[in-house]
């Protein structure tokens, strides 16, 4: 089957630093994507997200960049904090059928 | 606002119980609701898709009869694990989706499941 997000990789940054989690998705017809954030031992919490006839969205702190073309999607974080640490999701969907399909994820680690 | 909620947080069972989890949707009316498995380190899982008043429809490989999904109203699905053994251990998650329409969900805190 089609999958989001073929690998778990871990992002060390500086807290004060900016941080960039990539995801490669692969169903073309999917036509939005949302980003989740995730702590240990909690459900996913919902950052941000994007439809596909946009290329950027910006939220407090946080940007989604979509790529269509090469099937890509990105979360940028300005100014990365301690709290920031947790593990971040990319998903799509399609508009028919609402369900979420969900990347490996990426571990985001602050350091102080 | 948009609050899910799960019952129980935890639990620990015995190989060949059952076990119900409740997700409720706290603060609107679901007209959708999902269930997801999440092994540890492991992305969340699709299990089934449930609508309220119909049958379930589950992903491909979800056992329908081991995974029961009841959606008797539009704020509480449950998902009974039935004859659970230690592989079925797992976080199991709910999400849900308002029926004013659009695609955003909400997202349960999640049950912790420990078959010994």
């Amino acid at each position: 089957g089609e999958s989001v997000g073929l690998h778990l990789p871990t992002l060390s940054v500086q807290e004060g630093d900016n941080s960039i989690i990539n995801c490669a998705y692969s169903n073309s017809a999917s036509d939005y994507f949302i980003w989740y954030k995730q702590e240990s031992g909690k459900g996913p919490q919902f950052i941000i997200d994007i439809r596909s006839n946009m290329d950027k969205r910006q939220g407090q702190r946080v940007t989604v960049l979509l790529n269509k073309t090469v099937k890509h999607l990105s979360l940028q974080i300005a100014a990365t904090q301690p709290g920031d640490s947790a593990v971040y999701f990319c998903a799509e969907s399609m508009d028919s059928s609402y369900k979420l399909i969900f990347g490996s994820g990426t571990r985001l680690l602050v350091r102080p | 606002g948009a609050v899910v909620s799960q019952h129980p947080s935890r639990v620990i069972c015995k190989s060949g119980t059952s076990v119900k989890i409740e997700c409720r949707s706290l603060d609107f009316q679901a007209t959708t609701m999902f269930w997801y498995r999440q092994f540890p380190k492991q992305s969340l899982m699709l299990m089934a898709t449930s609508n309220e008043g119909s049958k379930a429809t589950y992903e491909q490989g979800v056992e329908k009869d081991k995974f029961l999904i009841n959606h008797a109203s539009l704020t509480l699905s449950t998902l009974t694990v039935t004859s659970a053994h230690p592989e079925d251990s797992s976080f199991y998650i709910c999400s849900a989706r308002p029926g004013t329409g659009g695609e955003t969900q909400y997202f349960g805190p999640g049950t912790r499941l420990l078959v010994l």
